[in-house]
C-alpha cells in the first residue's frame, strides 16, 4: 500500500517556466489538498479538492493552479514559475469532507522545488 | 495572519525530560485540534487529537491538554526520547470547512 505518491521529489526551474507536480493516492480517499511548507511559517494551504472533478483554493491560491481529472490523482501546475515559489510542497489526502473532524490527513513525502 | 500560533520555535530537551509545546487561536469555530509529527525528508503524520468537548487526551508518553476558556492547547511530551526529535504543528479545523490549519511548528531535540 502506496498511501500518497508525489512526483517529482525535486526540481529546479528557472523563473518563467512551468511545471506540474503530480499526486497519486491509493487509498480511495474524497478529498486531496496541496500544501506549501516554509521556514517559520509552518504548513500552508495552496488548493484543495473535494471530489472529483472539483477543486477550491486555499489560503495561497496565487501563482497555482490544479485539476482533478481522476479521483486518485491531483495536480498542482505552475504556470510562470517565481523565486518566491521556491519551497517543500506536499499533497495530502482524507476521507472526510471536513479534514480534521475525526479523521485524518495522509502526507506525501513531498517534493523539494527551487526556482532559480 | 496566524490564525493557530504556535510556540515555541524550537525546543532542546534532555531524555527522559517532559517537552512542552503550546498553540493558542482565535477563532471559535474550531472544533478538532490534531497534532502532526514530521520527521525530516518525510511528511507529517497525525500523532494525537481532541476535541474540545475534554481538557484532556492522553496517548502513551503523548497528551494534549486543551482549555478552550482561554483558546489554548498543549501537547506534552513525557519522558521524552532522541527518537522523539522531530518537527511538530498543531493544527485546528474549521467547522463546516475542508480546510486544516497548521501552526508554524516546532522542532523539537531530544539530546541523549
Amino acid at each position: 500500500n502506496a498511501g500518497v505518491t508525489q512526483t517529482p521529489k525535486f526540481r529546479v526551474l528557472k523563473t518563467g517556466q512551468s511545471m506540474t507536480l503530480l499526486c497519486a493516492q491509493d487509498m480511495n480517499h474524497e478529498y486531496m489538498y496541496w500544501y506549501r511548507q516554509d521556514p517559520g511559517m509552518g504548513l500552508r494551504l495552496i488548493h484543495y479538492s473535494v471530489g472529483e472533478g472539483t477543486t477550491a483554493k486555499g489560503e495561497v491560491p496565487d501563482g497555482y493552479n490544479v485539476s482533478r481529472l481522476k479521483k486518485q490523482n491531483f495536480l498542482l501546475g505552475l504556470e510562470s514559475a517565481a523565486p518566491s515559489q521556491t519551497s517543500v510542497y506536499f499533497c495530502a489526502s482524507s476521507t472526510s469532507s471536513r479534514q480534521g473532524m475525526n479523521t485524518e490527513a495522509f502526507f506525501g513525502q513531498g517534493t523539494r522545488l527551487t526556482v532559480v | 495572519q496566524q490564525q493557530v500560533k504556535q510556540s515555541p520555535q524550537s525546543l532542546i530537551v534532555q531524555k527522559g525530560g517532559i517537552s512542552i509545546i503550546n498553540c493558542a487561536y482565535e477563532n471559535t469555530a474550531f472544533d478538532y485540534f490534531p497534532w502532526y509529527q514530521q520527521f525530516p525528508g518525510k511528511g507529517p503524520a497525525l500523532l494525537i487529537a481532541i476535541r474540545p468537548d475534554v481538557s484532556e487526551k492522553k496517548e502513551g508518553r503523548f497528551t494534549i491538554s486543551f482549555n478552550k476558556s482561554a483558546k489554548q492547547f498543549s501537547l506534552h511530551i513525557m519522558d521524552s526520547q532522541p527518537g522523539d526529535s522531530a518537527t511538530y504543528f498543531c493544527a485546528a479545523s474549521i467547522f463546516g470547512t475542508d480546510k486544516l490549519i497548521f501552526g508554524t511548528g516546532t522542532r523539537l531535540q531530544v539530546f541523549p
